[in-house]
């Protein structure tokens, strides 16, 4: 069974617009940290959010912020006031408590904002 | 502090050679981790050492190995070249069990 889905392979948002970006994850594992990572067409991979299985708050960066709905286990990345530089793919990806710092990613979605 | 950095960037490479690529973590890492990227499988855990003990490894064939040396810079081989081990491999660092920081890759093609 896939751990981390991403269900929209590619997305459209127009500039200054918001967006949501769906994750579900899959784990029997009652510790675990949920992250989201960026990639843009240079292929480097860049950190935007983490959100832990106890955090009582929705994490916040910036524009960034994490809808984690623990019930339903999903933890959508909300981008706020979407730019140009956002365009890239975003993957999910999950590190469950006993497996050091192995990350299980998602299939991603390609965000695409149209000025 | 200067980030994740991946020797080489580019390589080619034909069917049967061996291959080794190079990762040096951001200054007071101790976690290196490795990754595969490919149009079809995804991103896939390799492995990951800590204080030059592998600590994870994901399912990938024997031919795939690495190690961590004392100043943690990693390396990772491939030995007997497959098309299918082209790939974006991404080195990944951390001080503890935290966020991930990730380098630039090598873009490995397999001819």
């Amino acid at each position: 069974a896939q751990k981390i889905t991403q269900t929209q392979p590619g997305m459209f948002v127009q500039e200054k617009e918001a967006v949501t970006l769906d994750c579900t994850y899959d784990t029997s594992d009652q510790s675990y940290g949920l992250f989201w990572y960026k990639q843009p067409s240079s292929g480097e991979m860049i950190f935007l959010i983490y959100q832990g299985s106890y955090d009582e708050q929705n994490a916040t960066e910036g524009r960034y912020s994490l809808n984690f709905q623990k019930a339903r286990k999903s933890a959508n990345l909300v981008i706020s006031a979407s730019q140009l530089g956002d365009s890239a793919m975003y993957f999910c990806a999950m590190r469950e408590h006993n497996a050091g710092n192995m990350l299980t990613f998602g299939g991603g979605t390609r965000l695409m904002v149209k000025p | 502090k200067a980030g994740v950095t991946q020797t080489p960037r580019y390589l080619i490479k034909t069917r049967g050679q061996q291959v080794t690529l190079s990762c040096s973590p951001i200054s007071g890492h101790r976690s290196v981790s490795w990754y595969q990227q490919t149009p079809g499988q995804g991103l896939q855990f390799l492995f990951e050492y800590f204080s030059e003990t592998q600590r994870n490894k994901g399912n990938f064939p024997g031919r795939f190995s690495g190690r961590q040396f004392s100043n943690s810079r990693s390396e990772m081989n491939v030995s007997t070249l497959e098309l299918g081990d082209s790939a974006l491999y991404l080195c990944a660092s951390s001080p503890q069990r935290s966020e991930q920081f990730f380098g630039p890759g090598t873009r490995l093609t397999v001819l």
